[in-house]
């Protein structure tokens, strides 16, 4: 993941609409990969995950993709809510023996 | 995740002061670790713990140190508290798979070091 120092970038969406947020993960070796949502003043929550023999995971209105030619893994939130309103951040892996790296994550703002 | 608790929530103390986080898990989770989060940044590793026997430094362990007192209780320690360790502090647990090793989050400590 990349780290985006102090400020994050935001995404605004206007309630209903669907929400693409982005990562680039750094490790071509990495075979695991998270997406979290933080809420204000709470701790991560894991959302849905994807192995690297995949390229697409689909759960309850939220669908991964993984494209692992350009490193990049997205998340898409279906009929966004105000409640989808929170910080979400991509992590990576390389065998269950390693440390998870964690980008810097991506603030969706929802509009109602 | 209610399986996993942080206390104290928030905690304010002076520079120079010893301080010590505690984190439980009913989990029952072997891997437990420690991470700090500064505004806008990412986590960033403390220290980890894949059992009771084993304690790991990650990527800023300077000024801190941990105690792993049964597989559910992970503590964090700062021995000497310098404004800098501002930050909130997170607690994970984990329990690998064979390539899977999903991190579950507790609510975190909100520290401030004046």
């Amino acid at each position: 993941g990349e780290s985006v120092g102090l400020h994050l970038p935001t995404l605004s969406v206007q309630e209903g609409d669907n929400s693409i947020i982005n990562c680039a993960y750094s490790n071509s070796a990495s075979d695991y990969f998270i997406w979290y949502k933080q809420e204000s003043g709470k701790g991560p929550q894991f959302i849905i995950d994807i192995r690297s023999n995949m390229d697409k995971r689909q759960g309850q209105r939220v669908t991964v993709l993984l494209n692992k030619t350009v490193k990049h893994l997205s998340l898409q939130i279906a009929a966004t809510q105000p409640g989808d309103s929170a910080v979400y951040f991509c992590a990576e892996n390389y065998n269950a023996g390693n440390m998870l790296t964690f980008g810097g994550g991506t603030r969706l703002m929802v509009k109602p | 995740d209610a399986d996993v608790t942080q206390t104290p929530r928030n905690r304010i103390t002076k520079t120079g002061k010893r301080i010590m986080l505690e984190c439980s898990q009913t989990k029952g989770h072997d891997r437990m670790y420690w991470y700090r989060q500064d505004p806008g940044l990412g986590l960033r590793l403390i220290y980890y713990s894949f059992d009771v026997k084993d304690i790991n430094k990650g990527e800023i362990s300077d000024g801190y140190s941990v105690s792993r007192q049964a597989q559910a209780k992970f503590s964090l320690s700062l021995e000497s508290a310098i404004p800098n360790q501002t930050a909130l502090y997170f607690c994970a647990t984990s329990d690998p798979g064979l390539v899977t090793d999903t991190q579950y989050f507790g609510p975190g400590t909100r520290l401030t070091v004046l």
